[in-house]
């Protein structure tokens, strides 16, 4: 079957580092896509990775374990901006398979 | 980047009658789907628009539900039919970039059925 687990909701304060971890099961695995999203917003595009390891862009990084079938996405230097859901989505062949999202809300 | 204009932006609609979104892409593209998001819930994919084939539809999605055009390389539409409230959602088109190292979403379409 497929499944994608991610915690519902987080919290966390301006200026801190926060985690968001991703389990997933899926067939035909062929890569690991995080997104972030704005209440009313359309889903935009944060981080693809396929091999194990971290990818670092800016203030956002995300990490990969194939073996373990696990990501985080790790975000630095909160901002209140950052208060959004972050999205995990394994693709499946051609498919992306969503979790449920998790919602951050960053306090000053 | 590929950039995406999905028409119109909202609607309400009355139970029973149809309604077409149209995904307009500025790049020829190969893969082309269609997500559902219904309230407070994450994305779920209704189906992949093929070009110049039928659409291949997810478990729970059917054809006569969900009828997809794909003409050509840069256009799809997704008509809902027949709605009722269960429908109200946001629909949103999604392309795979060029290396399938992204994939991007467009603006989506919220639609309400009374």
């Amino acid at each position: 079957g497929q499944n994608i687990d991610q915690p519902t909701e987080m919290t966390a304060t301006e200026g801190a580092i926060v985690q968001i971890n991703c389990t997933y099961q899926t067939s035909g695995f062929n890569g690991l896509f995080w997104y972030q999203q704005h209440a009313g917003e359309a889903p935009t595009f944060l981080s693809y990775n396929v091999l194990d390891g971290l990818e670092e862009k800016g203030r956002f990084s995300s990490f990969l374990s194939r073996s373990k079938g696990y990501s985080y996405l790790l975000l630095k230097e909160l901002q209140m901006k950052d208060s959004a859901s972050y999205l995990c989505a394994a693709r499946n062949t051609d498919k992306l398979i969503f979790g449920t999202g998790t919602r951050l809300q960053v306090f000053p | 980047s590929a950039v995406i204009s999905q028409k119109p932006s909202r609607d309400i609609c009355q139970r029973g009658t149809s309604l077409t979104i149209q995904c307009q892409v500025d790049s020829q593209v190969t893969m082309m789907f269609w997500y559902r998001q219904q309230p407070g819930q994450s994305l779920t994919l209704i189906a992949t628009a093929n070009q110049g084939s039928e659409a291949t539809y997810e478990s729970g999605f059917v054809i006569d539900k969900f009828p997809i055009s794909r003409p050509n390389l840069t256009f799809s539409t997704l008509t809902v039919s027949n709605m009722s409230p269960e429908d109200s959602s946001i629909y949103l088109c999604s392309v795979i970039g060029q290396g399938k190292e992204t994939q991007y979403f467009g603006p989506g379409t919220r639609l309400l059925v009374l």
